[in-house]
């Protein structure tokens, strides 16, 4: 089993949909959670940066941690088709490296 | 401010050759973290320096090595490449403020290595 487990989708919504994007862990020593978005051919971007339970927002994310249940979500609001990436959920503890979800592909039709 | 930026683009090699990555960091950001992905296995981690030390390393063979120079950017070496190795490598950087306040890792877009 993985320590993190990410639906691959593809994920095809229409734009303006709210989409719901999810990772499951299994290591309770996790302490931060982040998301990023990947464009063909680039590098991982920065999306949400949590360290506790609870919600984050900026814009038009929103990020949920429930360490109760390792359980973490991106919620994407108005979703526009230049929202169509790849989504890795990632964690770590302390300084350590991140541990990735397998990424969900993401497409927004217009 | 300028982003993690890596060199080359792309690499291509043939097996058993040896190939040189290289990574510069954000300003100011004195940790950089290699890793791996492969079409279909995700991204892995390789190797992590900090301060000029390495200070851990993921589960890969010991041809692929690094290390970090005093204005900390970072090389990665892998020796004898095998097939396998096509991929594309990412370095990501982070800084550090001490206690909690870990700082997240950034990326650059990576260096693609195709082996033929």
């Amino acid at each position: 089993q993985k320590e993190v487990e990410q639906d691959p989708g593809p994920l095809s919504v229409p734009e303006g949909a709210i989409v719901s994007l999810n990772c499951t862990y299994s290591n309770s020593a996790f302490q931060y959670f982040m998301w990023y978005r990947q464009y063909s051919r680039k590098g991982p971007e920065l999306l949400m940066y949590t360290y506790s339970s609870g919600n984050k927002e900026d814009g038009r994310f929103t990020a949920q941690v429930d360490k109760s249940s390792k359980y973490i979500s991106l919620f994407i609001r108005d979703s526009q088709p230049s929202d169509s990436a790849t989504y890795l959920c990632a964690m770590r503890t302390g300084r350590r490296a991140l541990t990735f979800g397998s990424g969900t592909r993401l497409q927004v039709q217009p | 401010e300028a982003g993690v930026t890596q060199s080359p683009t792309h690499l291509i090699k043939t097996r058993g050759q040896q190939a040189t990555l290289r990574c510069s960091p954000i300003s100011g950001h004195t940790s950089v973290y290699w890793y791996q992905q492969a079409l279909g296995l995700g991204l892995q981690f390789l190797l992590w320096y900090d301060e000029g030390e390495e200070r851990n390393r993921g589960n890969f063979p010991p041809r692929f090595s690094g290390r970090q120079f005093p204005n900390y950017s970072s090389e990665l070496n892998v020796n004898a490449l095998e097939l396998e190795d096509s991929a594309l490598y990412l370095c990501a950087s982070s800084s550090y403020i001490g206690g909690n306040s870990n700082q997240p890792q950034h990326f650059g877009d990576g260096t693609r290595l195709s082996i033929l």
